[in-house]
């Protein structure tokens, strides 16, 4: 069975402070893709990355990096001078090779104070 | 490209009565997904096709939701009749098939902006 965890329900932070999120996932697939995307207050899903589970190279995009682990099925997302605009609801989600299926993690609110 | 077209994007209507809620994909896309959002579920996977053939419905909560897709290019989810509990944000997603989408560095499930139901 697949799932996705994201044990940070709320995150508040300083504007400037770095924030990581964190998403342990579990499946049987032997090739699976990971995401992430973010959720603004208006509503609309944002995809922010993929991976491939046979590709475990970290990457990094501005002020985005994500740090994905296979030995401990983890898929970390964290945000380097954090900024107002980066307050959303994020989410972490596994696509399986085999059904085509993705299912999300319950989100983590992050709130960045000025 | 116009991305994944839902409609409405708000509907409110009152309980027992049907609500038909629409999709249009990615042009080229062979998968479609239904998911539901609610404060206290989280983003749940309804039911999702692929070739405009349903592969899981496992998701679907009750008999009083269903999804059609006629054809590659339009699907609905509906709910007859109603219940309050069935407010919640809808959205439709679609991506490119699997084996395919190994090798696409753009692979990804792209979601409409949702529909907004709230059911009185």
């Amino acid at each position: 069975a697949q799932k996705v965890t994201q044990a940070q329900t709320e995150i508040s932070v300083v504007e400037k402070e770095d924030v990581t999120l964190d998403c342990v996932y579990e499946t049987r697939d032997t090739t699976y893709y990971l995401f992430w995307y973010k959720q603004p207050p208006s509503g609309e899903l944002v995809f922010l990355i993929r991976r491939n589970s046979f590709d475990e190279q970290n990457e990094i995009s501005g002020r985005y990096s994500w740090n994905f682990q296979k030995s401990t099925s983890s898929f970390n997302f964290t945000i380097t001078a954090s900024q107002v605009v980066d307050s959303a609801v994020y989410f972490c989600a596994l696509g399986s090779s085999n059904t085509g299926k993705l299912i999300f993690g319950q989100g983590t609110t992050l709130q960045v104070k000025p | 490209d116009a991305g994944v077209i839902q409609s409405p994007r708000h509907e409110v209507t009152e309980m027992g009565q049907e609500v038909t809620l629409r999709c249009k994909p990615i042009s080229g896309h062979d998968y479609l997904f239904w998911y539901r959002q609610t404060m206290m579920r989280g983003l749940e996977l309804l039911i999702y096709f692929n070739n405009n053939v349903p592969i899981d419905d496992s998701g679907m909560p009750e008999d009083r939701f269903s999804a059609k897709m006629p054809n590659a290019s339009f699907s609905t989810l509906k709910i007859q009749p109603s219940e309050p509990r069935d407010s919640a944000v809808y959205f439709c997603a679609s991506s490119l098939g699997r084996r395919t989408s190994l090798y696409l560095s753009n692979y990804g499930y792209t979601f409409g902006s949702g529909t907004r139901l709230t059911v009185v």
